[in-house]
């Protein structure tokens, strides 16, 4: 079946910028992760969502991201005035409803970079 | 102490080696672990979860000691596709499933 999906897979912008990274999770999956990978680094935890609402803002670096996620499914994720220190793979993961796996599924990234 | 720390590596094999990776997790009240694999610019995929008692899926043994807040990752007669960084993954909380991620660990066989 289809797997969680990234649009756009590249984004070049320039600094003080607004983007926006769309992920279309698995169908039926109800959770729904962000995460950004930096250059040599490992995964830093963005944001998660049950469902529409956001139970864990905690890894939003600042309030120049944010998040919102619609209809239980596709889920979009906007920097507002883009820094280049913001430059990373942004990856997005979704977990289906059955609470006895952990497991998540991860889409190929949005690689942004910030000139 | 990092929350979750692997050896960055890197590890180079040849082919048929058996290779061992080590993981620590500082927080004792983690509830899953796993080990996910990330090959270069692609999406990390899970290898395989590990539990207490220890699992093994074909070439692959993956070890846990709660006591010791230590993970282990085995790979036996390593092929050249085993080349990737292996990613040591924690639970910290059941309620909302948020992972941890260590920086990985780089391994490349060498033919």
């Amino acid at each position: 079946g289809a797997g969680v999906s990234q649009s756009p897979s590249n984004k070049v912008t320039e600094k003080g910028k607004d983007v926006e990274l769309r992920c279309d999770p698995i169908s039926g999956h109800t959770a729904l992760y962000w995460y950004r990978q930096s250059l040599g680094q490992g995964l830093e935890f963005l944001i998660y969502f049950q469902g529409n609402s956001a139970p864990d803002k905690s890894g939003l670096p600042s309030d120049r991201f944010s998040a919102e996620r619609t209809g239980g499914s596709v889920s979009t994720l906007t920097i507002q005035r883009t820094q280049q220190e913001d430059s990373a793979v942004y990856l997005c993961a979704s977990s289906p409803p059955d609470r006895s796996t952990d497991t998540q599924y991860f889409g190929p990234g949005t690689r942004l970079t910030v000139l | 102490r990092k929350e979750v720390e692997q050896d960055p590596g890197p590890f180079n094999v040849p082919e048929g080696a058996t290779v061992a990776f080590n993981c620590t997790y500082s927080n004792s009240a983690s509830q899953s672990f796993f080990w996910y694999r990330q090959d270069c610019r692609k999406e990390p995929k899970l290898l395989m979860s590990v539990y207490s008692s220890g699992n093994e899926d074909g070439r692959f043994t993956a070890q846990l000691n709660r006591a010791s807040q230590y993970i282990s990752l085995l790979i036996r007669d390593s092929k050249l596709s085993d080349s990737a960084t292996y990613l040591c993954v924690v639970n910290k909380e059941r309620s909302n499933y948020k992972l941890t991620f260590g920086k990985g660990t780089l391994l490349t066989v060498n033919p």
